[in-house]
């Protein structure tokens, strides 16, 4: 299946700190890319579609001026946690379609102190 | 309700044990079902892809897509210790080329050595 690396795999940061996460399809090109957001023992939660040279599309209660998304080529995406505050902790987990399915990054896990 | 029902688990099995995993949807619309696997803190694996309804095999996976009951299922033959994880249905619409899914709470399963 097609690879997607995202990175980095751990992040801890201090309060007031922004983190930059990068997705990258490794062997596929992906107008389009997803990124999830996913507490303990919860499904995943859709915080954004990113489309390559345009606008990301934020779901329902994301906030797009703190969770910034820039898809600037067919191979990358990136999520920036801006001033990032404890309850920003999460996992992150990136996706990215290509012609014979949606694929996944491994995650990124933020801990905000 | 929610669009996708998925029993959370955990599902707790003896090793050879047949494993069987549900869930049901709502949406009549939905034409792609698709299993994933998910270990802690890693990115979810796509196990299947099914369009419509019918059966599909992979190995010891079998992928069961019933739209007039609106039922998927995902049997495991001769479990192994090394299929104990979460595992999320998703679906999507036909019409939607951004592969955007709408995704079950996923069901943790044990596999008993």
């Amino acid at each position: 299946g097609a690879v997607v690396s995202q990175h980095p795999s751990r992040v801890i940061c201090k309060s007031g700190t922004s983190v930059k996460i990068e997705c990258r399809s490794l062997d596929f090109q992906a107008t389009t890319m997803f990124w999830y957001r996913q507490f303990p023992k919860q499904s995943l939660m859709l915080m954004a579609t990113s489309n390559e040279g345009s606008k990301a599309t934020y779901e329902q209660g994301v906030e797009k001026d703190k969770f910034l998304i820039n898809h600037a080529s067919l191979t990358l995406s990136t999520l920036t946690v801006t001033s990032a505050h404890p309850e920003d902790s999460s996992f992150y987990i990136c996706s990215a379609s290509s012609g014979t399915g949606l694929f996944f990054g491994s995650g990124t896990q933020l801990s905000v102190l | 309700q929610k669009e996708v029902e998925q029993d959370p688990g955990p599902l707790s099995v003896p090793e050879g044990a047949i494993v069987s995993l549900n869930c049901t949807y709502s949406n009549s619309a939905f034409q792609y079902f698709m299993w994933y696997r998910q270990y802690s803190r890693k990115g979810p694996e796509l196990l299947m892809y099914t369009y419509s309804s019918g059966n599909k095999e992979d190995g010891r996976f079998t992928a069961q897509v019933d739209k007039s009951s609106k039922y998927i299922s995902l049997f495991i033959r001769d479990s192994q210790p090394s299929d104990s994880a979460t595992y999320l249905c998703a679906m999507r619409l036909a019409r939607d080329s951004n592969y955007q899914l709408i995704w079950g709470a996923g069901t943790k399963l044990i596999i008993k050595p």
